[in-house]
């Protein structure tokens, strides 16, 4: 099974400020296809998650290009140009290639 | 608007069996593979079972945890995935999502006690 780990486990922004989380798996992302099948989501408080990014660096229609994915194979990166407030919430990456394994979430607050 | 509605949750004991309905609208159904995660009270997000659509065999997948007691189905003319879950355990307990990935629904709440 692919395990997914996260860096950091929380994160304090001060809202205007950039913020980066770290994804690694297990395995290598990369399909036979050519495509690397990475995504990441947002889960506010109470609420079903979101997909930010998917393949690694396409934001999903609706998304802020504050959001930006990037990485390969077994290394990925979630980067916010400026965290808003409505940033705040548990971030996971995902592994889209095997059983959708999420990491065990980033959660982000305001400082 | 794409829509996915989780229904069938409640309150049951161990050992003893549910069936969840994901009732989808707003897009073609058929076209998209449909995945059951579960998220225990104040933890992460676990995929139980995935069901393909046709274009790729209809084929199923489970996590290690659930497999023989899970089945994921689905009724392409009725846009409805099912999740009939068997032998429930205590740690079965968790707000269960349907989704395509893309979109999810709001989570259909699994309570096992005795």
């Amino acid at each position: 099974d692919i395990v997914m780990t996260q860096t950091p486990l929380s994160l304090s922004v001060t809202p205007g400020q950039p913020a980066s989380i770290s994804c690694k798996s297990s395995q290598s992302l990369l399909h036979s296809d050519g495509k690397t099948y990475l995504y990441w989501y947002l889960q506010k408080s109470g609420q079903s998650p979101q997909v930010l990014i998917y393949e690694v660096s396409s934001r999903f229609s609706g998304v802020p290009d504050r959001f930006s994915g990037s990485g390969s194979g077994t290394d990925f990166t979630l980067k916010i140009s400026r965290v808003e407030a409505e940033d705040v919430g548990v971030y996971y990456c995902m592994e889209g290639i095997h059983l959708f394994t999420f990491g065990p979430g980033t959660t982000v607050d305001l400082k | 608007e794409v829509q996915l509605v989780e229904s069938g949750g409640g309150l049951v004991q161990p050992g003893r069996s549910l069936r969840l309905s994901c009732t989808a609208s707003g897009f073609t159904f058929a076209d998209f593979t449909m995945t059951w995660f579960r998220q225990a009270p104040g933890k992460g997000l676990e995929c139980v079972g995935i069901i393909r659509s046709k274009v790729y065999g209809g084929t199923t997948d489970y996590a290690a945890s659930v497999k023989g007691r899970f089945t994921a189905s689905r009724d392409d003319s009725k846009r409805i995935a099912y999740l009939q879950m068997n032998s429930l355990k205590i740690e079965d307990t968790g707000l269960y999502y349907c989704t395509t990935l893309w979109r999810w629904g709001q989570g259909t709440m699994v309570i096992v006690s005795s």
